[in-house]
Protein backbone atom coordinates (compact mmCIF):
# COMPACT_ATOMS: atom_id res chain seq x y z
CA UNK A 1 0.00 0.00 0.00
CA UNK A 2 0.96 3.59 -0.72
CA UNK A 3 1.21 6.28 2.44
CA UNK A 4 0.40 9.54 1.49
CA UNK A 5 1.52 12.40 3.45
CA UNK A 6 -0.37 15.77 2.97
CA UNK A 7 0.94 19.19 4.35
CA UNK A 8 -0.73 21.36 5.63
CA UNK A 9 -3.53 19.33 8.06
CA UNK A 10 -5.75 21.98 8.74
CA UNK A 11 -5.40 25.62 8.27
CA UNK A 12 -7.98 28.78 9.08
CA UNK A 13 -7.31 31.52 6.26
CA UNK A 14 -8.85 34.53 6.12
CA UNK A 15 -11.82 34.78 2.82
CA UNK A 16 -10.14 36.62 -0.75
CA UNK A 17 -6.38 34.79 0.30
CA UNK A 18 -5.21 31.41 -0.92
CA UNK A 19 -4.25 28.18 0.35
CA UNK A 20 -1.66 25.53 -0.78
CA UNK A 21 -1.72 22.39 -0.01
CA UNK A 22 1.16 19.44 -1.02
CA UNK A 23 0.48 15.63 -1.01
CA UNK A 24 3.63 13.71 -1.50
CA UNK A 25 3.19 9.60 -2.04
CA UNK A 26 6.00 7.01 -0.59
CA UNK A 27 5.45 5.34 -4.17
CA UNK A 28 5.12 6.24 -7.48
CA UNK A 29 1.48 5.56 -8.44
CA UNK A 30 -0.20 5.69 -11.62
CA UNK A 31 -2.98 8.44 -10.59
CA UNK A 32 -2.94 11.01 -8.15
CA UNK A 33 -6.64 12.83 -7.24
CA UNK A 34 -7.45 15.34 -5.38
CA UNK A 35 -11.22 15.13 -3.98
CA UNK A 36 -13.02 17.48 -1.37
CA UNK A 37 -15.46 16.27 1.15
CA UNK A 38 -17.53 19.32 3.03
CA UNK A 39 -18.93 19.20 6.65
CA UNK A 40 -21.14 16.08 7.05
CA UNK A 41 -21.03 15.34 3.36
CA UNK A 42 -19.04 12.48 1.23
CA UNK A 43 -16.58 13.02 -0.92
CA UNK A 44 -16.33 14.53 -4.02
CA UNK A 45 -13.89 14.53 -6.69
CA UNK A 46 -12.42 18.22 -7.51
CA UNK A 47 -9.54 16.75 -10.66
CA UNK A 48 -7.29 13.81 -11.83
CA UNK A 49 -3.95 15.53 -11.63
CA UNK A 50 -1.87 14.12 -14.49
CA UNK A 51 2.33 14.21 -14.65
CA UNK A 52 3.52 17.35 -16.80
CA UNK A 53 0.23 18.17 -18.02
CA UNK A 54 -2.82 20.08 -16.91
CA UNK A 55 -5.50 18.58 -14.66
CA UNK A 56 -8.69 17.06 -15.61
CA UNK A 57 -11.25 18.65 -13.92
CA UNK A 58 -15.03 17.12 -12.95
CA UNK A 59 -18.10 18.94 -13.53
CA UNK A 60 -18.21 22.43 -11.38
CA UNK A 61 -14.74 22.38 -10.69
CA UNK A 62 -12.31 25.39 -12.73
CA UNK A 63 -8.25 25.58 -12.90
CA UNK A 64 -8.43 29.18 -11.87
CA UNK A 65 -10.42 28.35 -8.74
CA UNK A 66 -8.45 25.22 -7.97
CA UNK A 67 -4.90 24.92 -10.28
CA UNK A 68 -3.16 21.45 -9.71
CA UNK A 69 0.49 20.87 -10.14
CA UNK A 70 1.89 17.50 -10.40
CA UNK A 71 5.50 17.57 -11.51
CA UNK A 72 6.51 13.97 -10.93
CA UNK A 73 4.80 10.65 -10.30
CA UNK A 74 4.97 11.10 -6.41
CA UNK A 75 4.01 15.08 -5.43
CA UNK A 76 0.88 17.07 -6.51
CA UNK A 77 -0.51 20.31 -4.70
CA UNK A 78 -3.94 21.59 -5.11
CA UNK A 79 -3.98 25.52 -4.13
CA UNK A 80 -7.39 27.07 -3.26
CA UNK A 81 -7.71 30.59 -4.77
CA UNK A 82 -9.57 33.48 -3.51
CA UNK A 83 -11.20 31.13 -0.90
CA UNK A 84 -14.70 32.33 0.76
CA UNK A 85 -16.08 30.92 3.26
CA UNK A 86 -18.03 28.37 0.96
CA UNK A 87 -14.64 26.37 0.59
CA UNK A 88 -14.54 25.46 4.50
CA UNK A 89 -14.00 21.65 3.60
CA UNK A 90 -11.36 18.87 3.95
CA UNK A 91 -9.34 18.00 1.06
CA UNK A 92 -8.06 15.01 0.51
CA UNK A 93 -4.88 13.64 -2.05
CA UNK A 94 -5.59 10.57 -3.20
CA UNK A 95 -3.14 7.75 -5.04
CA UNK A 96 -3.94 4.71 -7.03
CA UNK A 97 -2.32 1.93 -8.88
CA UNK A 98 -4.00 -0.32 -10.64
CA UNK A 99 -6.85 -1.85 -8.09
CA UNK A 100 -6.69 0.30 -5.20
CA UNK A 101 -6.60 3.98 -3.96
CA UNK A 102 -5.41 5.20 -1.14
CA UNK A 103 -5.91 8.67 0.62
CA UNK A 104 -4.28 11.10 3.07
CA UNK A 105 -5.37 12.07 6.14
CA UNK A 106 -6.72 15.19 4.66
CA UNK A 107 -6.25 18.96 5.13
CA UNK A 108 -8.78 20.55 7.27
CA UNK A 109 -9.59 23.94 5.59
CA UNK A 110 -12.02 26.78 7.44
CA UNK A 111 -12.40 30.02 5.88
CA UNK A 112 -13.33 33.28 7.83
CA UNK B 1 -25.23 9.25 -14.22
CA UNK B 2 -23.12 7.28 -11.97
CA UNK B 3 -24.33 6.90 -8.06
CA UNK B 4 -23.71 4.90 -5.30
CA UNK B 5 -26.46 4.60 -2.28
CA UNK B 6 -26.38 3.70 1.37
CA UNK B 7 -28.05 4.30 4.31
CA UNK B 8 -27.04 7.28 6.61
CA UNK B 9 -27.04 5.10 10.10
CA UNK B 10 -26.86 2.01 11.75
CA UNK B 11 -26.96 0.93 15.33
CA UNK B 12 -25.92 -2.13 16.64
CA UNK B 13 -24.62 -3.42 19.61
CA UNK B 14 -21.54 -4.77 20.84
CA UNK B 15 -20.81 -7.93 19.86
CA UNK B 16 -23.55 -8.50 17.54
CA UNK B 17 -22.66 -8.24 13.61
CA UNK B 18 -22.95 -5.06 11.57
CA UNK B 19 -24.03 -5.14 7.43
CA UNK B 20 -24.28 -1.92 5.83
CA UNK B 21 -25.41 -2.09 2.32
CA UNK B 22 -25.13 -0.48 -0.69
CA UNK B 23 -26.11 -0.38 -4.05
CA UNK B 24 -24.33 1.35 -7.17
CA UNK B 25 -25.65 2.16 -11.09
CA UNK B 26 -22.13 1.74 -12.86
CA UNK B 27 -22.15 -2.06 -14.29
CA UNK B 28 -19.20 -1.58 -15.51
CA UNK B 29 -17.55 -0.86 -12.20
CA UNK B 30 -14.63 -3.23 -12.00
CA UNK B 31 -13.69 -2.59 -8.30
CA UNK B 32 -16.07 -1.48 -5.33
CA UNK B 33 -14.34 -0.69 -1.71
CA UNK B 34 -15.34 -0.20 1.61
CA UNK B 35 -13.65 3.09 3.42
CA UNK B 36 -13.26 3.55 6.81
CA UNK B 37 -13.46 6.98 8.41
CA UNK B 38 -13.18 7.65 11.52
CA UNK B 39 -13.93 11.11 13.33
CA UNK B 40 -11.42 13.90 12.37
CA UNK B 41 -9.00 11.23 10.59
CA UNK B 42 -8.66 10.58 7.15
CA UNK B 43 -9.82 7.57 4.52
CA UNK B 44 -8.92 3.92 5.52
CA UNK B 45 -9.31 1.29 2.68
CA UNK B 46 -10.84 -1.27 4.51
CA UNK B 47 -11.13 -3.64 1.42
CA UNK B 48 -11.78 -3.97 -1.75
CA UNK B 49 -13.73 -6.44 -4.26
CA UNK B 50 -12.81 -7.37 -8.15
CA UNK B 51 -16.21 -7.31 -10.19
CA UNK B 52 -16.19 -10.68 -11.10
CA UNK B 53 -16.33 -12.35 -7.38
CA UNK B 54 -19.20 -12.80 -5.20
CA UNK B 55 -17.74 -12.50 -1.75
CA UNK B 56 -14.29 -11.85 0.34
CA UNK B 57 -13.57 -12.56 3.15
CA UNK B 58 -11.08 -10.91 5.19
CA UNK B 59 -10.98 -11.61 9.35
CA UNK B 60 -14.20 -10.18 10.33
CA UNK B 61 -14.76 -8.30 7.33
CA UNK B 62 -17.07 -10.43 4.74
CA UNK B 63 -18.04 -8.61 1.95
CA UNK B 64 -20.91 -9.92 -0.54
CA UNK B 65 -21.65 -8.69 -4.33
CA UNK B 66 -24.51 -9.17 -5.87
CA UNK B 67 -24.00 -7.95 -9.37
CA UNK B 68 -26.95 -8.86 -11.16
CA UNK B 69 -28.77 -6.24 -8.76
CA UNK B 70 -25.46 -3.91 -8.28
CA UNK B 71 -25.80 -4.42 -4.45
CA UNK B 72 -22.54 -4.58 -1.93
CA UNK B 73 -22.58 -5.59 1.55
CA UNK B 74 -20.15 -4.98 4.17
CA UNK B 75 -20.36 -7.69 6.98
CA UNK B 76 -18.17 -6.84 10.43
CA UNK B 77 -18.72 -9.61 12.73
CA UNK B 78 -18.23 -9.54 16.60
CA UNK B 79 -18.65 -5.38 16.44
CA UNK B 80 -16.69 -3.07 18.82
CA UNK B 81 -16.66 0.31 19.75
CA UNK B 82 -13.78 0.67 17.71
CA UNK B 83 -15.34 0.01 14.90
CA UNK B 84 -17.55 2.98 15.64
CA UNK B 85 -17.25 5.64 12.07
CA UNK B 86 -18.20 6.65 8.68
CA UNK B 87 -18.31 3.72 6.49
CA UNK B 88 -18.29 4.69 2.71
CA UNK B 89 -18.79 2.24 -0.41
CA UNK B 90 -17.49 3.46 -3.44
CA UNK B 91 -17.02 2.35 -6.88
CA UNK B 92 -14.42 2.54 -9.67
CA UNK B 93 -15.06 4.09 -12.87
CA UNK B 94 -13.80 1.60 -15.50
CA UNK B 95 -11.51 -1.14 -15.64
CA UNK B 96 -9.14 0.38 -13.02
CA UNK B 97 -8.98 2.19 -9.55
CA UNK B 98 -9.14 5.74 -11.40
CA UNK B 99 -11.61 8.26 -10.87
CA UNK B 100 -13.74 6.54 -7.55
CA UNK B 101 -17.61 7.24 -6.75
CA UNK B 102 -18.38 7.59 -3.19
CA UNK B 103 -21.54 7.19 -1.48
CA UNK B 104 -22.82 9.29 0.72
CA UNK B 105 -21.50 7.31 3.79
CA UNK B 106 -23.14 4.91 6.59
CA UNK B 107 -22.22 6.11 9.85
CA UNK B 108 -21.89 3.03 12.26
CA UNK B 109 -22.44 3.48 16.10
CA UNK B 110 -22.36 1.15 18.86
CA UNK B 111 -24.39 0.78 21.82
CA UNK B 112 -23.38 -1.28 24.95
Amino acid sequence: SAVISQKPSRDICQRGTSLTIQCQVDSQVTMMFWYRQQPGQSLTLIATANQGSEATYESGFVIDKFPISRPNLTFSTLTVSNMSPEDSSIYLCSGAGVTEAFFGQGTRLTVV
Amino acid sequence: GEDVEQSLFLSVREGDSSVINCTYTDSSSTYLYWYKQEPGAGLQLLTYIFSNMDMKQDQRLTVLLNKKDKHLSLRIADTQTGDSAIYFCAESMGSSASKIIFGSGTRLSIRP
